[in-house]
């Protein structure tokens, strides 16, 4: 299996443009977990699926997110406008079963806003 | 629900060395996994430890849990250079197929 795939790597953006990140999570696992991972704040929990449905967004910082995951194979996080203050590593992640697996975390979307 | 805290936030050693990281947590846990995120990369998983178990080997690698102290600790024995990186401890939840919630590291240098 190729793990979880992330796209873009890099992202550089002018503020005001909509930002799309792609997730491919691992095929079988049935959670998908979005974090956002700067100096600052560490890594932060952005949103999670099980089986494709949205649990808890309570994450996200504001209306300017969305995450969507219209099948077990493929899930967005997008941002717009986006802002300078949304530059960060984003990093997606996917787990077979319950709390007791592991985690498996993509390479991380780098994205830049200026 | 709430992060464990690592500590020290970073650490020098030189190689082969033992390094020593520490984690404290204020919730009821299902389990506590180790990740390690090398420069640039995702998180990696390394070991899970059930609540029920106080200690855990893999490799060089040693995890023990204390649930009354709420804390555990992550040694690695003779450290290489190839082990700098940041390590994350992360809760495993007691209900329902909660996500893991992560301390901010602890960053770490072998220095060779």
């Amino acid at each position: 299996d190729a793990g979880v795939i992330q796209s873009p790597r890099h992202e550089v953006t002018e503020m005001g443009q909509e930002v799309t990140l792609r997730c491919k999570p691992i095929s079988g696992h049935n959670s998908l977990f979005w974090y956002r991972q700067t100096m600052m704040r560490g890594l932060e929990l952005l949103i999670y699926f099980n089986n494709n449905v949205p649990i808890d967004d309570s994450g996200m910082p504001e209306d300017r997110f969305s995450a969507k995951m219209p099948n077990a194979s493929f899930s967005t996080l997008k941002i717009q406008p986006s802002e300078p203050r949304d530059s960060a590593v984003y990093f997606c992640a996917s787990r077979s079963g319950g709390p007791n697996n592991e985690q498996f975390f993509g390479p991380g979307t780098r994205l830049t806003v200026l | 629900s709430q992060q464990g805290e690592e500590d020290p936030q970073a650490l020098s050693i030189q190689e082969g060395e033992n390094a020593t990281m520490n984690c404290s947590y204020k919730t009821s846990i299902n389990n506590l996994q180790w990740y390690r995120q090398n420069s640039g990369r995702g998180l990696v998983h390394l070991i899970l430890i059930r609540s029920n178990e106080r200690e855990k080997h893999s490799g060089r690698l040693r995890v023990t849990l204390d649930t009354s102290k709420k804390s555990s600790s992550l040694l690695i024995t003779a450290s290489r250079a190839a082990d700098t990186a940041s390590y994350f401890c992360a809760l495993g939840g007691t209900s329902g197929n909660t996500p893991l919630v992560f301390g901010k590291g602890t960053r770490l240098s072998v220095i060779a």
